[in-house]
């Protein structure tokens, strides 16, 4: 099956600093990657869009200066929460679909989940 | 938006047993895709099962089913023989045919399998 790295899978930063979430297609290429953020015993709630070679799509009430999102390859996809403070503590997730290929079928895999601590 | 809804925060099951999970979803479209993820403790989402609503017949993956009813809106997973391993955040998940590949995930069940 498809697989998708997720790194770094913890981080802990403190008050006003910049981290950066890398998310990689192992074995197959991305044209549209996501990002999610999931606070706990909750769902994945959306967050963007990642669109290879193009700005992302920002979800309503997202901060498009906070989190950052940069797809420069059909393999990769980085968020950066910008200015990170402790209310951005959560576990972020991002996934993607396979845009041809027998591996494709309309699903989307995902990474194993970044958990972000703010101090 | 689509919206899916599964009304059962928590279940539980005896080991060895069947449980059935919920989840019914709104949309106005005809053709679709419906999937059931896992997210156990390690927070890891992984697919269990996928049914593309043109297709009648229910998928199966082992001891994996799905009741699919297309006129109900409704798209409920069956877990046979439970394994203290399917414990576990189970969310179901809708997708788009036509219009982009976002995904719309359930609020989740939570299923607890007792030894």
């Amino acid at each position: 099956g498809a697989v998708v790295s997720q790194h770094p899978s913890w981080v802990i930063c403190k008050s006003g600093t910049s981290v950066k979430i890398e998310c990689r297609s192992l074995d197959f290429q991305a044209t549209t990657m996501f990002w999610y953020r999931q606070f706990p015993k909750q769902s994945l709630m959306l967050m963007a869009t990642s669109n290879e070679g193009s700005k992302a799509t920002y979800e309503q009430g997202v901060e498009k200066d906070k989190f950052l999102i940069n797809h420069a390859s059909l393999t990769l996809s980085t968020l950066t929460v910008t200015s990170a403070h402790p209310e951005d503590s959560s576990f972020y997730i991002c996934s993607a679909s396979p845009w041809t290929g027998a591996l494709a079928k309309n699903i989307q895999y995902f990474g194993a989940g970044t958990r972000l601590s703010v101090l | 938006a689509q919206t899916v809804t599964q009304s059962q925060p928590e279940m539980s099951v005896q080991e060895a047993e069947t449980v059935t999970l919920s989840c019914t979803y709104d949309t106005s479209e005809s053709d679709y895709y419906l999937f059931w993820y896992k997210q156990p403790p390690s927070r890891q989402m992984i697919l269990v099962i996928r049914q593309e609503a043109y297709k009648q017949q229910n998928a199966t993956e082992n001891r994996f089913s799905v009741n699919f009813q297309k006129a109900a809106k409704s798209f409920s997973l069956k877990i046979s023989d439970s394994q203290l391993g399917d414990a576990a955040m189970y969310f179901c998940a809708y997708r788009s045919a036509n219009t982009g590949n976002q995904f719309y995930f359930g609020t989740g069940t939570s299923l607890t399998v007792i030894p």
